[in-house]
């Protein structure tokens, strides 16, 4: 069975921390992204890697940056957390080949920031 | 800028009827379209998708149709069920977009028993 997972389900972190959200996935999938999903504004991607040590800004990449020193591994990174990145996070997988696209998402992390 | 939009946030529907969820893009790049369906508490879930050269895809109970003049694509449910209840996304990509795809704001099912 395939699987995405997420460190955690539930984080609460202070404003000003730096937050690390890791995603790991056991697909041998050559993508990777973060979305993060609000309520009114759907599935909004922050970034995205379609191989190792390589990464793309998606939408709303500010105040986000990630790393992927795997090909399983992908970590968002909340530099300075704020109050407005308060949010589900989900991270996703797919397969380079250009048949196939769907993503394959974790469970989400319900990221509070105080 | 929302390039797919889904206007409706919420559906009723009674058990066995049809459901039907509508999705609006607006960029004619977009090349493959994909929908997901979200129960709470956990990640979305791939459901169908039709590439732009067809019209019409189905799998079981789910068809999806695929409009392009008027930038439209719809989500057929036949018989809807009490476990379909769920959000659903629509999701489109840019033709050349490695595998990037952009949402849309989901539409809540409610399959009244």
């Amino acid at each position: 069975d395939v699987k995405v997972t997420q460190s955690s389900r539930y984080l609460v972190k202070r404003t000003g921390e730096k937050v690390f959200l890791e995603c790991v996935q056991d697909m041998d999938h050559e993508n990777m992204f973060w979305y993060r999903q609000d309520p009114g504004l759907g599935l909004r991607l922050i970034y995205f890697s379609y191989d190792v040590k390589m990464k793309e800004k998606g939408d709303i990449p500010e105040g986000y940056s990630v790393s992927r020193e795997k090909k399983e591994r992908f970590s968002l990174i909340l530099e300075s957390a704020s109050t407005n990145q308060t949010s589900m996070y989900l991270c996703a997988s797919s397969l380079a080949a250009s048949g196939r696209i769907e993503q394959f998402f974790g469970p989400g992390t319900r990221l509070t920031v105080l | 800028d929302q390039q797919v939009k889904q206007n409706s946030p919420s559906l009723s529907v009674q058990e066995g009827r049809i459901s039907i969820l509508n999705c609006d893009y607006t960029n004619s790049m977009f090349d493959y379209f994909l929908w997901y369906k979200k129960y709470p508490a956990e990640g979305p879930t791939f459901l169908i998708s039709i590439s732009s050269i067809k019209d019409k895809n189905e799998d079981g109970r789910f068809t999806v149709f695929l409009n392009k003049s008027a930038k439209h694509l719809s989500l057929h449910i036949v018989p809807s069920q009490p476990g379909d209840s769920a959000v659903y996304f629509c999701a489109a990509r840019i033709s050349g977009g490695y595998q990037k795809v952009t949402f849309g704001t989901g539409t809540k099912l409610q399959v009244i028993p």
